[in-house]
């Protein structure tokens, strides 16, 4: 069986100050972990995924994640957070061996001008 | 940007009607999916296909929904008798290109179907 938490249902943030969006994840075998971003009335967009190697990755728009292993955690960072940054945010795990993506319940990201 | 794309963007039917819902995934792409989002609701797997079979399959999908790849470009999930529980946003996704990232799923923009 394979889950993800995300303990915030919204996260306020000022612009320009730097934001974090709480993942934490279970799956039995090897974890492939994805951000998505949902904009009112729009499909997901894909933001970044670890798949293997280096525990921090970057993706688009300025986001970034880190793969901690022993805290099973997957947060999304963003240095400097911008207005256009507001949307629902999806924290993603596969277990490799299998096709099933589970998602999160969503954290509404609120910039505020 | 090769993107997935779905057909309608908003479907209305009666209870007990059939729908068929249309998507066109990434044309080198090897997996389809099916997901649903019910209003205010996480996203949900429904079914994975691959090889022009069903995969993986989530105890959401029963009997009442099918899928099919009717060609080499549309990929299609009937929802044979639908119920009010059924209105959800409908999203589909679909992975593995020959070559370059092959574990990213891309979605497309969903189809919003109603059941009245």
């Amino acid at each position: 069986a394979q889950s993800v938490a995300q303990p915030e249902d919204q996260v306020n943030v000022a612009e320009g100050n730097p934001l974090t969006v709480k993942c934490t994840y279970s799956v039995s075998g090897n974890p492939y972990l994805f951000w998505y971003v949902q904009y009112p009335n729009r499909g997901l967009q894909f933001l970044l995924k670890y798949i293997t190697g280096d525990n921090l990755v970057k993706g688009s728009y300025g986001f970034e994640a880190e793969f901690n292993k022993s805290q099973t955690s997957f947060h999304l960072k963003k240095p400097s957070a911008l207005v256009s940054d507001s949307a629902l945010y999806f924290c993603a795990v596969r277990d490799g061996g299998y096709q099933k993506v589970t998602f999160g319940t969503g954290t509404k990201l609120q910039v505020i001008p | 940007e090769p993107e997935v794309t779905q057909t309608p963007s908003h479907q209305v039917t009666q209870m007990g009607q059939e729908v068929i819902l249309r998507c066109v995934p990434i044309s080198n792409h090897l997996y389809f999916y099916w997901y649903r989002q019910i209003l205010g609701q996480k996203v949900e797997f429904l079914v994975s296909f691959y090889n022009n079979e069903i995969s993986e399959k989530s105890e959401i999908f029963d009997d009442q929904f099918s899928v099919e790849r009717p060609d080499g470009s549309n990929f299609t999930l009937k929802i044979r008798s639908t119920k009010l529980e059924d209105s959800a946003m409908y999203f589909c996704a679909s992975r593995v290109p020959p070559y370059g990232d092959q574990e990213t799923q891309y979605f497309g923009p969903g189809t919003r179907l109603l059941v009245l």
